[in-house]
């Protein structure tokens, strides 16, 4: 059974620190990792991916990936109130296969 | 360049109803997939589609079923409804077979059976 763990939280911060969340996952195949925001009633947004071991940046966040640990995580940095939501970790293998999600993070950024 | 488009938002249905949830690709987009996501929980797969055929299926019972039509779109139906498919439906499509690129999700159906 494919796994991907993730804390569910509440995590919170203060606004303009770093927020940082972290996924783990069982399957040594996956080769794709992704970050999606869900807002309460909306559906996933993705915000991050990352493919290669190590730290890719796009913006405020950043997305850390250390295969050999089996972990992945998701950095926002000046973390905003508008950023409160829930994070999902999705991973899936290489070729044609489905994103296996973790149940999701809740952020809160108080202001 | 359209997004992902999902009908209808809401539905209520009556256990043992069935019913039939549609979505339109992105623009580009081959491979569709049909996720279920319970309050609390993270998605769950249901199944895939590539190219129009399934590709890919999760561990729904057989009542769940599916199809894609040449223009990508999709369709989700379920028989038998039982009080535990309410959820949200999400469907999220993808360029290329492997879907290595990231999921673009639709604005899902929220389903409660009653």
């Amino acid at each position: 059974q494919k796994e991907v763990e993730q804390n569910s939280g509440p995590l919170s911060v203060p606004e303009g620190a770093i927020a940082s969340l972290n996924c783990t996952y069982s399957d040594r195949g996956s080769q794709s990792f992704f970050w999606y925001r869900q807002y309460s009633g909306k559906s996933p947004e993705l915000i991050m991916s990352i493919y290669s071991n190590g730290d890719k940046e796009d913006g405020r966040f950043t997305a850390q990936l250390n295969k050999a640990s089996q972990y992945v995580s998701l950095l926002i940095r000046d973390s905003q109130p508008s950023d409160s939501a829930t994070y999902l970790c999705a991973v899936n293998n290489e070729g044609n296969t489905p994103l296996v999600f973790g149940k999701g993070t809740r952020l809160s950024v108080i202001a | 360049e359209t997004g992902v488009t999902q009908s209808p938002t809401h539905l209520i249905k009556t256990r043992g109803q069935q019913v039939t949830l549609r979505c339109s690709s992105q623009s580009g987009h081959n491979t569709v997939s049909w996720y279920q996501q319970a309050l609390g929980q993270g998605p769950q797969f249901i199944f895939q589609y590539y190219r129009e055929e399934e590709n890919g299926r999760g561990n729904f019972p057989p009542r769940f079923s599916g199809l894609q039509f040449p223009n990508y779109s999709s369709e989700l139906n379920v028989n038998a409804l039982e009080l535990d498919d309410s959820a949200l439906y999400l469907c999220a499509s993808s360029s290329g077979g492997q879907g290595t690129y990231g999921y673009t999700f639709g604005s899902g159906t929220r389903l409660t059976v009653v």
